[in-house]
């Protein structure tokens, strides 16, 4: 299955300020997912970031305060913009695996202070 | 609609002793159920999955089966670790490839 390396692992951020997160996977994949997990609750789905395309977006996150870039087949950032305290989660990208489940990066986790 | 509901935590247990985290779901269609588990500082990864009614998914001691007819996914492992402590999610896969996440179960295992 797909390996990513996911960068940050973790960063302490001053609010007002961004942050870019960076995936990398070792196959090419046509679609990746970037997720938010918040403070003890489950997975939220952010956006699905094609390669070519514009990035598909969840009710509730639009691409002004969460851009994402995908210029190719193993690649993807994930920026958080104007960060507040509220933001301060776990972010995740994921791909789909070959066996039929996600692959998920090992994590990024915000703080903003 | 699609949801996944999953049993709160935490959940302590000693260690041997048996490990159920109940899981079911809602769901149009036919989907494909999974249990995912977080350790501490990682990300998630997939335990188990199961693709169609009365399958079994199992990995490391752990499994699970898919009940259609009472809509559910319970993870049982019939002797916990230590080393088994981490967070338990289970999730569904719609028939677009669309996930749906439970809002996940810590697991404690005392030594």
């Amino acid at each position: 299955s797909a390996v990513i390396s996911q960068k940050p692992s973790r960063d302490i951020c001053q609010r007002g300020t961004s942050l870019t997160i960076q995936c990398q996977v070792d196959s090419q994949v046509t679609m990746m997912f970037w997720y938010r997990q918040q403070p003890g609750q489950s997975l939220t789905l952010i956006a699905t970031a094609n390669q070519g395309s514009e990035a598909t977006y969840e009710s509730g996150f639009v691409i002004d305060k969460f851009p994402i870039s995908r210029p190719n087949l193993t690649f993807s950032t994930l920026t958080v913009s104007n960060m507040s305290p509220e933001d301060s989660s776990i972010y995740l990208c994921s791909v789909l695996g070959d066996r039929d489940g996600y692959t998920f990066g090992s994590g990024t986790r915000l703080t903003v202070v | 609609g699609n949801s996944v509901t999953q049993m709160e935590g935490p959940v302590t247990l000693s260690e041997e002793a048996f490990l159920t985290i109940n899981c079911t779901y809602t769901a149009t269609g036919y989907p494909s159920l999974f249990w995912y588990v977080q350790y501490p500082g990682e990300g998630l990864q997939l335990l188990l999955k199961a693709t169609k009614a009365d399958d079994k998914g199992s990995n490391k001691g752990f499994e699970a089966t898919y009940r259609k007819e009472t809509t559910s996914f319970h993870l049982e492992k019939g002797s916990v670790q230590v080393s088994d402590s981490a967070v338990y999610f289970c999730a569904l896969k719609n028939n677009f490839n669309k996930f749906y996440f439970g809002s996940g179960t810590k697991l404690n295992v005392k030594p």
